[in-house]
C-alpha cells in the first residue's frame, strides 16, 4: 500500500534552517510528484510547491520562493524539504503528499512533521 | 486570507445534510481545473474525499458528493454521522498566481 512516512518533530531557533524528509513506499517513486503543504496553528493549509523526481522539475510557491528547496534521493525513494531563515511564523506542521504531474489532486499524505521555531 | 473562501463552520443533526461552499474566481474554480475536497480530523493528515469534482476514492461513502458551478464549488454530506465531525478543505489551481490554492477550511459539527 502507498505510504509516506515523514521525519520527526523539530525545534529550531529563529534564523536557522530545517530539513524534513518524506520516505515513500508502495509505488514507483519517480512516476508521481511530491507536494509539500504547511499547516499553521490556525488550521489553514498553505501549498509550498512540488517536486517531480522523474524529470527533475520543481515548482515553488511564490510565498516560499527563495527560502525553500526541494531535493530527493531516488535510490532511497525519499523527498526532502528544506526551509531556511526560519521565523516564529514558520511554526506549523509540514506535510508531504503524493500528486500527479498536471493534475491538482493529491491522493496520499504523510503523517506530518511538526516544526517549532522558538528562541 | 485564503484565495478560496469557505464558511468557517457548519453544523447539523445526525441524519441531516450539510453543504459546504467554496468560492473562488475565474482564475481558479471558474477555470477548467479540478476542485478536490479533503477531510481532516484534528491531529491527523488530510484525507482525499472528492476529486474530478464529484468522484470518490475507494472507501469514501457515497454520502459525500461534490459539484461545481461557475466560480463556486460545493461539498454535500448527506445523512450526517458523528464521525463526520472534522475540517473540510477545498483545493484548486490558480492560473494567475500559478500556485495550488486551498480554502480556509470548514469545521463540521454534528449536533
Amino acid at each position: 500500500q502507498v505510504q509516506l512516512v515523514q521525519s520527526g518533530a523539530e525545534v529550531k531557533k529563529p534564523g536557522a534552517s530545517v530539513k524534513v524528509s518524506c520516505k515513500a513506499s508502495g509505488y514507483t517513486f519517480g512516476a508521481f510528484v511530491v507536494h509539500w503543504v504547511r499547516q499553521g496553528p490556525g488550521q489553514r493549509l498553505e501549498w509550498m510547491g512540488w517536486v517531480n523526481s522523474g524529470n527533475g522539475h520543481t515548482r515553488y510557491s511564490q510565498k516560499f520562493q527563495g527560502r525553500v528547496t526541494f531535493t530527493w534521493d531516488t535510490s532511497a525513494t525519499t523527498a526532502y524539504m528544506e526551509l531556511s531563515g526560519l521565523t516564529s511564523e514558520d511554526t506549523g506542521v509540514y506535510f508531504c503528499a503524493r500528486g500527479f504531474a498536471k493534475l491538482v489532486v493529491v491522493d496520499y499524505w504523510g503523517q506530518g512533521a511538526l516544526v517549532t521555531v522558538s528562541s | 486570507q485564503s484565495v478560496l473562501t469557505q464558511p468557517p463552520s457548519v453544523s447539523g443533526a445526525p441524519g441531516q445534510s450539510v453543504t459546504i461552499s467554496c468560492t473562488g474566481n475565474s482564475s481558479n474554480i471558474g477555470a477548467p481545473y479540478d476542485v478536490p475536497w479533503y477531510q481532516q480530523v484534528p491531529g491527523t493528515a488530510p484525507k482525499l474525499l472528492i476529486y474530478d469534482t464529484n468522484k470518490r476514492p475507494s472507501g469514501v461513502p457515497d454520502r459525500f458528493s461534490g459539484s461545481k458551478s461557475g466560480t463556486s464549488a460545493s461539498l454535500t454530506i448527506a445523512g450526517l454521522l458523528p464521525e463526520d465531525e472534522a475540517y473540510y478543505y477545498c483545493q484548486s489551481y490558480d492560473s494567475s498566481l500559478r500556485d495550488m490554492v486551498f480554502g480556509g477550511g470548514t469545521k463540521v459539527t454534528v449536533l
